[in-house]
């Protein structure tokens, strides 16, 4: 089973809806991420949480929110989705350490029409 | 500030060709190092990495990188290039003594050609 997985993996919606993309863990690691990731610009990080009760948000928060259930889910929610958050996104976990790798799950292909 | 930046968004080489990608870097501590490698429909997943120690770093499937500090670079290297290389590879870098909280480069498309 994989280490981190995303549900669901590919999503169409509509403008205006709440949309939740859940993500979950069995690394057992206390931090975990959100990004999104667009052609040409990499991985940009939109929230993060270093344990369940310390959640902080990255360079694109605006329009997003996040949920840490546990210690091994993280959910994100586009409360009033748009066109412009049309995009691949990816949850991802790593341990306390600086040195330590990041684990990426699958990925959520989110079209807004 | 941390910051990556990858030269070049695509890069083609032929099968059996030697693959250079760059990475350069801006960190006003030590930095870790990454090397990732995306295939299509999937996520990430760690090709190799530099801490500290020795500045030639192996990974896997061939790669190896070197973090040259007066350059402040880390470029990725494979002697001979295989289809099964095509993929997206993103440099990362994060800070020692600081928040870990990893910062990618835009990308760097692969293309093998036959």
């Amino acid at each position: 089973d994989a280490d981190v997985t995303q549900t669901p993996r590919n999503r169409i919606t509509k403008t205006g809806k709440r949309i939740m993309l859940e993500c979950s863990q069995t690394k057992g690691h206390d931090r975990m991420y959100w990004y999104r990731q667009d052609p040409g610009l990499g991985l940009r990080l939109i929230y993060y949480s270093f344990d369940v009760k310390d959640i902080n948000k990255g360079e694109i928060s605006d329009g997003y929110s996040v949920s840490r259930q546990a210690q091994a889910k993280f959910s994100l929610s586009l409360e009033s989705a748009i066109p412009n958050q049309t995009a691949l996104y990816f949850c991802a976990t790593s341990s306390f350490s600086g040195t330590d790798t990041q684990y990426f799950g699958p990925g959520t292909r989110l079209t807004v029409l | 500030a941390q910051s990556v930046t990858q030269l070049g968004s695509h890069v083609s080489v032929s099968e059996g060709a030697l693959v250079l990608l760059r990475c350069n870097y801006s960190s006003s501590v030590p930095p870790y190092l990454f090397w990732y490698v995306q295939y299509p429909n999937q996520g990430l997943q760690l090709l190799l990495k530099y801490t500290t120690g020795a500045t030639l770093v192996k990974g896997i499937n061939g790669f190896e990188a070197e973090f040259k500090k007066s350059e402040t670079s880390f470029h990725l290297t494979k002697p001979s290039a295989h289809m099964s290389d095509a993929a997206e590879y993103f440099c990362a870098v994060s800070e020692s003594g600081g928040s870990y909280i990893p910062t990618f480069g835009r990308g760097t498309s692969l293309i093998v050609h036959p």
